[in-house]
């Protein structure tokens, strides 16, 4: 069981650069989450999935997408990142108890 | 906006010793809390839990307390060991069935002292 596993672990980029991370959870969990963690800040919510094919904002959405396309998997786009969006990602998986999971987190640098 | 708060940022204890960790939430209608772990470059890791129809839970060397009367949530560490330093946060939801994500507090740097 290797649990909430993310791709890549760092990366850095350009300001209007593309990129996706990707998600992944071996548990059979109906629930998914992506946050984002700035310093000296808890997590923030950008969006999450409820189940196979469904999406939905979170507290911090403006300027990433998401699509959930495969049950264990859950992927978080930025179209056009901008510096603001430097941050460390995370991404959580629950079943109905409401217990999170959590990745190792994604290390973003954008330039 | 409605958020989940810590009272302090920073911690130190010495080693034996018994932490507690405190947190204040301000969203009444929480029923649904959780203290996650948080080590250096890595992701939290799930503690404990509780729900808004207890008071009090205990795991290994872990409490957690809750009063719902002041909206505020403790996490005791009994014997608090060098393994125990790290940042600790307190998250709620206040939905029932997993489909809300977190509302994170700012968290809280344990320092365990030899």
């Amino acid at each position: 069981n290797a649990g909430v596993t993310q791709t890549p672990k760092f990366r850095v980029l350009k300001t209007g650069q593309s990129m996706t991370l990707l998600c992944a959870q071996d548990m059979n969990h109906e629930y998914m989450y992506w946050y984002r963690q700035d310093p000296g800040m808890g997590l923030r919510l950008i969006h999450y999935s409820v189940g196979e094919g469904t999406t939905a904002k979170g507290e911090v959405p403006d300027g990433y997408n998401v699509s959930r396309l495969k049950k264990q998997n859950f992927l978080l786009g930025l179209e056009s990142a901008a510096p603001s969006q430097t941050s460390v990602y995370f991404c959580a998986s629950s079943g109905l108890r409401n217990e999170q999971f959590f990745g190792p987190g994604t290390r973003l640098t954008v330039l | 906006g409605e958020s989940v708060g810590l009272h302090l940022p920073t911690l130190s204890v010495q080693e034996g010793d018994n932490s507690i960790i405190n947190c204040a939430y301000s969203n009444s209608a929480s029923d649904y809390f959780i203290w996650y772990k948080q080590e250096s470059g890595k992701g939290p890791q799930f503690i404990i839990d509780i729900r808004s129809n207890m008071d009090k839970r205990q795991g290994q060397r872990v409490t957690v307390l809750l009063n719902k009367t002041v909206k505020h949530l403790s996490l005791q560490i009994a014997a608090t060991q060098p393994g125990d330093s790290a940042v600790y946060f307190c998250a709620e939801t206040r939905s029932g069935g997993g489909a809300d994500g977190l509302t994170f507090g700012k968290g809280t740097h344990l320092i365990i002292q030899p």
